[in-house]
């Protein structure tokens, strides 16, 4: 089976940096997925890791570590429109299609 | 542009009505998936396609059927709605080629069954 955890909410200011943390559990990992989704809205991809090490994307970077089953978003310079929920989910390859398991979600509220 | 197109966008039901959602997608992907997302427990897969034709359960299948006959297509069938089955529902595509394997996904449809 599959087991993600990552905090509920989280309140950072704007211009500032903050960090989401993901950890996982699963039998056939493939690959690390970050998404927003702000409210009333579809999912958006935003990073993908399969490899240990820092992937960057602008102001957003993802970390893996698989050794720890352990992933981490970081979000810099932020932006009020960064207020949303941010979804880690986990690609399990015993699946038929590759399919994605989805944390609960972070709510992320940027305030002024 | 359009992606993945999902409707209808918002409906309400009576308990035992049934209904079916449609999904959409423009970007000739093989790979197709219906979510369903309530407060508190993330996104939650209910069926997936592989290709035009095959479908397969995922992990909340109870209460669902689906069907996807043309490639472009997945349907999602509501028999007997039931409270319970109250949610956002989300369809999403994505190409079966691993490296490329994002999923997409649509604006979402939000439905109750009273």
């Amino acid at each position: 089976g599959q087991n993600i955890d990552q905090p509920t909410e989280m309140t950072a200011t704007e211009g500032a940096i903050v960090q989401i943390n993901c950890t996982y559990q699963t039998s056939g990992f493939n690959g690390l997925f970050w998404y927003q989704q702000h409210a009333g809205e579809a999912p958006t991809f935003l990073s993908y890791n399969v490899l240990d090490g820092l992937e960057e994307k602008g102001r957003f970077s993802s970390f893996l570590s698989r050794s720890k089953g352990y992933s981490y978003l970081l979000l810099k310079e932020l932006q009020m429109k960064d207020s949303a929920s941010y979804l880690c989910a986990v690609r399990d390859e015993e699946t038929g299609a590759n399919n994605l398991f989805f944390g609960t979600g972070t709510r992320l509220t940027v305030i002024p | 542009n359009a992606g993945v197109t999902q409707t209808p966008k918002f409906r309400v039901l009576k308990t035992g009505q049934s209904m079916t959602l449609l999904c959409a997608q423009d970007m000739n992907h093989e790979y197709m998936y219906w979510y369903r997302q309530d407060p508190g427990m993330g996104l939650r897969l209910i069926h997936y396609s592989v290709g035009e034709g095959t479908t397969a359960k995922g992990e909340v299948p109870d209460g669902y059927n689906v069907s996807r006959l043309k490639k472009q297509n997945f349907l999602l069938g509501l028999e007997s709605a039931a409270p319970s089955q109250t949610s956002v529902y989300f369809c999403a595509s994505s190409p079966h080629i691993l490296a490329k394997n994002i999923q997409y996904f649509g604006a979402g449809t939000r439905l109750s069954v009273l």
